[in-house]
């Protein structure tokens, strides 16, 4: 199973709503990370896990709030988003920590409008 | 701070000619990937390029590594319809602390 698996699909909420993104992956990775992606550009890495600990955070507002369950999972807590957080929110995995940078497998997605 | 540029930013052309995107940085990398993002898709690897100078071929694309450790191309002989997409390079510093992706070359292919 080489496939890293994001939900919702698709998501609309509201300035003062709380939701979460969830992201998944059985392929044993150890690092796992979440990007921010605005149309035609590239994606912004936000946060990086290593062995289950968070080992990156790219000076991400605080309304964005990473969790790491265990070595599968990886959850993106967001409240009180501002309409410019909307965007395509990526999860991708690797073999090894952020500091080797294996292969990135990346998910599919999250569409993410804030109203 | 490190800077990765790429260039070009847009790349148009007519099926059966060749592409060439380049990724440069102001520092020494310790490795560099790239990576394709076909429109409404994800990035999907391509590549990882670690030796100075080193060279690999998949079918018509040829990655190069520059000797300083510091630029790489992407090649595609030959385009087909099916090369359409964004083009990114990501890279790590030499202190493997930070990891940045370029803006990205994004190719059209006329058939």
């Amino acid at each position: 199973d080489t496939e890293v698996t994001q939900t919702p699909k698709h998501l609309v909420m509201g300035m003062t709503n709380k939701k979460s993104l969830k992201c998944e992956q059985h392929m044993g990775h150890r690092a796992m990370y979440w990007y921010k992606q605005k149309a035609k550009k590239p994606p912004e890495l936000m946060f990086v896990y290593s062995y289950e600990k968070l080992s990156i955070n790219e000076s991400v507002p605080s309304r964005f709030s990473p969790e790491c369950p265990n070595s599968s999972l990886l959850n993106l807590h967001l409240h009180a988003l501002q309409p410019e957080d909307s965007a395509l929110y990526l999860c991708a995995s690797s073999q090894d920590g952020v500091g080797i940078m294996g292969e990135q497998y990346f998910g599919p997605g999250t569409r993410l409008t804030v109203t | 701070g490190q800077q990765v540029m790429q260039i070009p930013q847009y790349q148009h052309v007519q099926e059966g000619e060749d592409f060439t995107t380049y990724c440069n940085s102001s520092t020494t990398l310790s490795n560099i990937q790239w990576y394709k993002q076909r429109p409404g898709g994800h990035p999907v690897f391509l590549i990882q390029l670690v030796k100075s100078g080193e060279v690999k071929k998949q079918k018509r694309l040829t990655f190069q590594f520059g000797e300083a450790k510091k630029n790489s191309s992407l090649h595609i002989t030959a385009t087909q319809t099916t090369d359409v997409g964004t083009y990114f390079c990501i890279t790590l510093e030499t202190s493997g602390s930070r990891l940045t992706f370029g803006e990205g070359t994004q190719l059209t292919v006329n058939p």
